[in-house]
């Protein structure tokens, strides 16, 4: 158990639906991140937040929205995605966002129709 | 773009011991070096960490230079389940490169 526990853990959405992917940690950390894996991809990172505010967005379309009411909790809010959206979207945190380990989620295997 | 280049892919065998360098040549004075490991369809696991020399823990060793523009993760006596994915990680920069596919065979 990694104290990072993402839901749900795979999806399968069409292209106008709207859902939400929910992540919480229970290690006190400080930070919290959105990954997304494509096959045979590197993990791209999509959203850093550090202490509810977000630090860093890598040019995520806005179709993908973040929330980070507290520091336990992150959600990802997607809408009309794209098939090619399909991933495996990880969550991760650490207790602060400079030299810290990251402990990671088992992830949310998302499939676009 | 991730700051570090490793190989893409290495193959071994049961027992031997593993070195898998990584390059990081624009390594910032206040950065730490991470090494993550990932099996499929699961997220990365935090392997070890460490700033310069060498750091050993139960798991593996780092062997860091003292220009740091490199390092190398050891894995000795290396088994079947060690075949994942292995990253190197210039921890302030957050971003994973493509990693090392390592495969251990019988």
């Amino acid at each position: 158990e990694t104290g990072v526990t993402q839901t749900p853990r795979h999806l399968v959405m069409g292209m106008t639906n709207k859902k939400s992917l929910k992540c919480e940690q229970h290690l006190g950390h400080n930070a919290m991140y959105w990954y997304k894996q494509s096959a045979k991809k590197p993990l791209e990172l999509m959203f850093v937040y550090s202490l509810e505010e977000r630090v860093e967005n890598n040019s995520v379309p806005s179709r993908f929205s973040p929330e980070c009411p507290n520091s336990s909790h992150l959600f990802l809010h997607l809408h009309t995605l794209q098939p090619e959206d399909s991933a495996l979207y990880l969550c991760a945190s650490s207790l602060g966002t400079s030299n810290n380990e990251q402990f990671f989620g088992p992830g949310t295997r998302l499939t676009v129709l | 773009l991730a700051k570090t280049t490793q190989p893409i892919s290495m193959d071994s065998y049961e027992g031997q011991e593993v070195n898998i360098t990584c390059s990081h040549n624009n390594i910032a004075t206040n950065d730490y070096i991470t090494w993550y490991q990932q099996f499929p369809s699961q997220g990365p696991r935090f392997i070890i960490q460490g700033y310069k020399t060498k750091v050993t823990n139960e798991v593996a060793s780092l062997f860091i230079p003292a220009d740091r523009k490199s390092s190398t993760l050891s894995l000795p006596r290396v088994s079947l389940s060690d075949t994942a994915v292995y990253y190197c990680l210039v921890l302030n920069d957050m971003r994973f490169g493509a990693g090392t596919r390592l495969t251990v065979k019988p």
